[in-house]
């Protein structure tokens, strides 16, 4: 079955503007993490959909948000952009029951935002 | 709290073996994971433990927990070139759904 796809795989942005990051989970897969990596920060969670709810949330500013749809694929947006929002976004996807013994996240290739 | 940590870099000559270390800090956490990320790439799931066990095998990998400890550790036997990567550890309570990841040990591998 098909991976978790990110698209696209390279953004470059200037200061100010807004992105729009897209991601399509694994057939059957019901929840979609939103991952921000950076080499200072590491892998630092933004937020988390499940059935088009947002189930958990990381410590970002209300720049950062995310939706998800009936069909599970998530968007995140990051509005007026700064240059530290330059990063590797990173987009996972579960079956999305975490009392299941085999939960577990299968990751996408990621989207290389850069903010100039 | 929620931390997770590793050394940020390990480098061993191709066919020892590599020991990956970790700490974590909730006494909670129910599954603990490791992911490998190479240039480039997303992160890929190696293995998982349960907090139950003590061990876990996987062809050249070994997971070992001391939960007394809330130590992990990653081994991989007759380390290859194609090793080299990031190496992340993670652990999960059971009744939560988000992972908390550490900052990642970069695995070298020399001649």
């Amino acid at each position: 079955k098909a991976g978790v796809t990110q698209t696209p795989r390279y953004l470059i942005k200037t200061r100010g503007q807004q992105v729009t990051l897209s991601c399509s989970p694994i057939s059957g897969h019901r929840s979609v993490s939103w991952y921000q990596q950076t080499p200072g920060q590491g892998l630092q969670f933004l937020f988390e959909y499940f059935s088009e709810t947002q189930r958990n949330k990381g410590n970002f500013p209300g720049r950062f948000s995310g939706r998800q749809f009936s069909n599970s694929r998530s968007e995140m947006n990051v509005s007026t952009l700064e240059l530290g929002d330059s990063a590797l976004y990173l987009c996972a996807s579960s079956l999305g029951d975490p009392t299941g013994t085999n939960y577990g996240y299968t990751f996408g290739s990621g989207t290389r935002l850069t903010v100039v | 709290g929620e931390d997770v940590e590793q050394s940020l870099f390990l480098s061993v000559r191709e066919g020892d073996s590599s020991v990956i270390n970790c700490t974590y800090t909730d006494s909670s956490s129910t599954y603990l994971y490791w992911y490998k990320q190479e240039p480039g790439a997303g992160l890929q799931l190696l293995t998982y433990i349960f907090s139950n066990m003590d061990m876990k095998q996987d062809q050249r990998l070994t997971v070992l927990l001391n939960k007394k400890d809330k130590h992990l550790s990653l081994r991989i036997a007759d380390t290859q070139t194609g090793d080299s990567a990031i190496y992340f550890c993670a652990e999960r309570r059971s009744s939560a759904s988000k992972i908390i990841f550490g900052s990642g040990t970069r695995l070298s591998i020399r001649p």
